[in-house]
């Protein structure tokens, strides 16, 4: 199975602020990696396919980029509803499997 | 507008059977790839696997093999999770959820409610 391992596992934050999250594959994935968004007590929300392909309806403000192995999340200005918890997921090769996660915390 | 409407939550005893399903609507089922997510209280998400509902073909992660069945009704449009034998590790909640394009790899775009399954004697 492919690992993705995320970091930080939590980062503190204020509204406004850059965010950047990281995530690694354990092998090559090409740019078959996907970003989403969790609130809490809410399903999960798909933000960014193949890398850096925002979903439409998803703002602006949320990029993505990377290829191979390594890979990044970026809101460029943090707005009070994205304090949430973040997941990459690869979808290289079965299983498809999900990062461990990032919490966006209020600072 | 598509939609995944998901059963109730369950509460059951270790070594009971269980079934929850997740119906669609708004698109054509049979043509997309649907999938299930389990997520254990406080934890991250993990890939349980998918079934493409026009021929029942399915995609496994083997760390669930033999613990649980992905199955598929074309005919009402619903797919389902089923437990032969539940253990009190099966507690989280069930997400099922359909890909952003028919490529059996796509992510997940549409998610359920979820359904919390509560395994305890």
């Amino acid at each position: 199975d492919i690992q993705m391992t995320q970091s930080p596992s939590s980062v503190s934050a204020s509204v406004g602020d850059r965010v950047t999250i990281t995530c690694r594959a354990s092998q090559d994935i090409n740019a078959w990696l996907a970003w989403y968004q969790q609130r809490p007590g809410k399903a999960p929300k798909l933000l960014i396919y193949a890398a850096s392909s925002l979903l439409s309806g998803v703002p602006s403000r949320f990029s993505g980029s990377g290829s191979g192995t390594d890979f990044s999340l970026t809101i460029s200005s943090l707005q009070p509803e994205d304090f949430a918890t973040y997941y990459c997921q690869q979808a290289n090769s079965f299983p498809l499997t999900f990062g461990g996660g990032t919490k966006v915390e209020i600072k | 507008e598509v939609q995944l409407v998901q059963s109730g939550a369950e509460v059951k005893k270790p070594g009971e059977s269980l079934k929850i399903s997740c119906k669609a609507s708004g698109y054509t089922f049979s043509t997309y790839w649907i999938g299930w997510v389990r997520q254990m209280p406080g934890k991250g998400l993990e890939w349980m696997g998918i079934i493409y509902p026009g021929d029942s073909d399915i995609r496994d992660n083997p760390s669930f093999r033999g613990q649980v069945t992905i199955s598929a009704d074309k005919s009402i449009s619903t797919a389902y999770l089923q437990w032969s034998s539940l253990k009190a590790s099966d507690t989280a909640i069930y997400y099922c959820a359909r890909q952003l394009s028919s490529d059996q790899t796509s992510p997940f775009q549409y998610w359920g409610q979820g359904t919390l399954v509560t395994v305890s004697s």
